[in-house]
């Protein structure tokens, strides 16, 4: 079935350091990818998406580009700031056999640290 | 308001009751999701509705947990004669497009 994996464990850094967070998937079909960040108190949102293969999506500075060959959707930022400090999940929607489901990874805990 | 509605916030119930958590999707949307978020646990797929009816039904952990949505709208998640192990977060989410889903604040269950 179809699946999402991200990196084990909390990530911690300084102000203006590069993040990057690991997500590999596995689909039946031909997935959309997603990104989305869950800020403190608030309600799941979405953070950037990409339909197809080599498709790059960008929101707030984030990017993720979509690779087939390596089943990936890393994200990344340049520079982050305290106010990323948030829970992203990666997610995946097959719609290949009529089934419209988002598989979401387990997330990871960015603290960004002044 | 615009968003999806989940209620209650917070429900605390003692172990063997039934409860219900309703979500009220954005007007218009035709997809609906139920996850359930515990703590290191990441979201759990519980079940997804196209219209009134739910294609995937995979997720629901038990017989004790059902779902049911009407008039393409309003959803209701039951969870009959509740355990411990059903304490965790339940979030409901919308959708037009394929998986931008729009998520509610979510009902926090408490099993005492």
């Amino acid at each position: 079935g179809n699946s999402v994996t991200q990196m084990e464990g909390p990530v911690t850094l300084s102000e203006e350091a590069f993040l990057t967070i690991n997500c590999t998937y596995t689909a039946t079909g031909y997935p959309s990818l997603f990104w989305y960040v869950q800020y403190p108190g608030e309600g799941l949102q979405l953070l950037l998406k990409a339909t197809k293969a080599d498709d790059k999506g960008s929101n707030k500075g984030f990017e993720a580009t979509y690779r087939k060959e390596t089943t990936s959707f890393h994200l990344e930022k340049g520079s982050v700031q305290v106010s990323d400090s948030a829970v992203y999940f990666c997610a995946l929607s097959d719609q290949s056999y009529g089934n419209n489901r988002l598989a979401f990874g387990k997330g990871n805990q960015v603290v960004v640290i002044p | 308001g615009a968003g999806v509605s989940q209620s209650p916030s917070n429900k605390v119930t003692e172990k063997g009751k039934d409860v219900e958590l309703r979500c009220d999707p954005i007007s218009g949307h035709t997809a609906l999701y139920w996850y359930r978020q515990s703590l290191g646990q990441g979201l759990e797929f519980l079940i997804y509705f196209q219209g009134n009816s739910a294609p995937d039904k995979s997720g629901l952990p038990s017989d004790r947990f059902s779902a049911e949505r009407t008039g393409g709208s309003v959803s209701t998640l039951t969870i009959q004669r509740t355990q411990q192990e059903d304490s965790a977060v339940y979030l409901c989410a919308s959708s037009l497009e394929i998986g931008e889903a729009f998520f509610g604040q979510g009902t926090r269950l408490t099993v005492v």
